[in-house]
């Protein structure tokens, strides 16, 4: 099983909302992470897991909350967005050091 | 700072040829270099990767090659197909000393014309 799971596919939510984004994998990758991607564009990195614990922020904003509760499951938690947040979320993950990344499909994050 | 460039932006062919999507990067110290496909909206599908200590990969109709001393990787689509019309990116992996930074290219946009 080479899969990264994600959900929902698409949310779209109000910016008074608070709302998550579930990832989950079963290859046994201890680093996962969280990626937003806008359109035409490539992905950015927001966070990085290791070991169930945060080892890079890319100075994400704090409306934006990770949260690892195990090695297979990786949340992020939404809370009053602004509309330029819309976009496709993308999570990953791979083994710690340097070996093949696996994406799931995204979740289209529209904020209204 | 590593970066990664890909060349060109976007490529349009007829069905049955075979294409090269060229990458580049800055960084030599690069710990690997992975291929992924995007199809508009989806996620990212990897296609090949290529560790630090190998020049070339294989898989099916597509060989991607690293050559890290002049610091580019190809992608070779063979017999391209419709199907192969997706965006193209080239990821290099191990970026400023860290084991988690995936540095990715802009992409190369394929259209393959029936």
């Amino acid at each position: 099983d080479t899969e990264v799971t994600q959900t929902p596919k698409h949310l779209v939510m109000g910016m008074t909302n608070k709302k998550s984004l579930k990832c989950e994998q079963h290859m046994g990758h201890r680093a996962m992470y969280w990626y937003k991607q806008k359109a035409k564009k490539p992905p950015e990195l927001m966070f990085v897991y290791s070991y169930e614990k945060l080892s890079i922020n890319e100075s994400v904003p704090s409306r934006f909350s990770p949260e690892c509760p195990n090695s297979s499951l990786l949340n992020l938690h939404l809370h009053a967005l602004q509309p330029e947040d819309s976009a496709l979320y993308l999570c990953a993950s791979s083994q710690v050091r340097n070996t093949e990344a696996f994406f799931g499909q995204g979740t289209r994050l529209t904020v209204v | 700072k590593q970066e990664v460039t890909q060349i060109p932006a976007a490529l349009s062919v007829p069905e049955g040829e075979n294409l090269v999507l060229n990458c580049s990067f800055t960084d030599s110290a690069i710990y690997n270099l992975q291929w992924f496909r995007q199809d508009p909206g989806k996620g990212l599908t990897s296609l090949l990767l290529i560790q630090s200590s190998q020049r070339e990969q294989t898989s099916g109709r597509l060989n991607a090659s690293l050559d890290k001393s002049s610091g580019r990787s190809t992608l070779y689509i063979a017999a391209s197909q419709p199907g192969d019309s997706a965006t193209y990116l080239c990821v290099g992996s191990g970026s400023g000393g860290s084991n988690y930074k995936l540095t990715f290219g802009k992409g190369t946009l394929l259209t393959v014309n029936p």
